[in-house]
């Protein structure tokens, strides 16, 4: 079955403990996405990637890094975790990265940081 | 003016209705537009994908995007209880890089009633 999967699908952890959510597809798809989606502000693009090694940021990259070392995963790293990363996050993938070529989510994971 | 605006609801129909949800945009330049359903606890699936003005159907959805108006549309005919979910508009361009991203409205959250 053609998916993204992300993991963990639930996290609780405390302020500086570096956490890593994993993130993988099997569709061969070039692109992929990391966006968080909190109430009253919807999906905002953290960083996405246009191939291997090949990593840039969106909207909202402060706090985050990412590398994307092999096609099928990127992996969402929060090296000091503060509060306000406290989010839903979701993986995204699609066979282009251009606006003609819809993404494919995971189920998303939620984190709480206190 | 940010560049596409959705109104988030709630939105609470009776079962049975035609709803009408839709989102205006600023970006000209935008040619493909989507819709997505989220339901609770799941990541946005892709519901409807059109490309420049025009009408597509695919059962009781109905896509319609104005490109002269900056406005497009999602049509739910005899609405089920099923369709209960958050319903995002996106857009986006054949222009590559950063720009190229899919650009997502807040969604509108719809109930509907048995």
């Amino acid at each position: 079955e053609a998916q993204v999967t992300q993991n963990p699908r639930y996290l609780i952890t405390v302020t500086g403990k570096k956490l890593t959510v994993t993130c993988s597809q099997n569709m061969n798809h070039e692109y992929m996405s990391w966006y968080r989606q909190d109430p009253g502000l919807g999906l905002r693009q953290i960083y996405y990637s246009m191939n291997v090694e090949v990593t840039d940021k969106g909207d909202v990259p402060e706090g985050y890094k990412v590398s994307r070392k092999e096609k099928r995963n990127f992996p969402l790293i929060l090296e000091s975790p503060s509060p306000n990363q406290t989010s839903l996050y979701f993986c995204a993938s699609s066979f282009l990265g251009h606006g003609n070529s819809p993404l494919h989510f995971g189920n998303g994971t939620r984190l709480t940081v206190t | 003016q940010k560049e596409v605006e959705q109104d988030p609801g709630p939105l609470s129909v009776p079962e049975g209705a035609i709803v009408s949800l839709n989102c205006t945009y600023s970006n000209s330049a935008f040619q493909y537009f989507m819709w997505y359903r989220q339901y609770s606890r799941k990541g946005p699936e892709l519901l409807m994908y059109t490309y420049s003005s025009g009408n597509k159907e695919d059962g009781r959805f109905t896509a319609q995007v104005d490109k002269s108006s900056k406005y497009i549309s999602l049509f739910i005919r005899d609405s089920q209880p099923s369709d209960s979910a958050t319903y995002l508009c996106a857009m986006g361009g054949n222009y590559g890089g950063s720009q190229g991203n899919l650009i997502f409205g807040k969604g509108t959250k719809l109930s509907v009633k048995p």
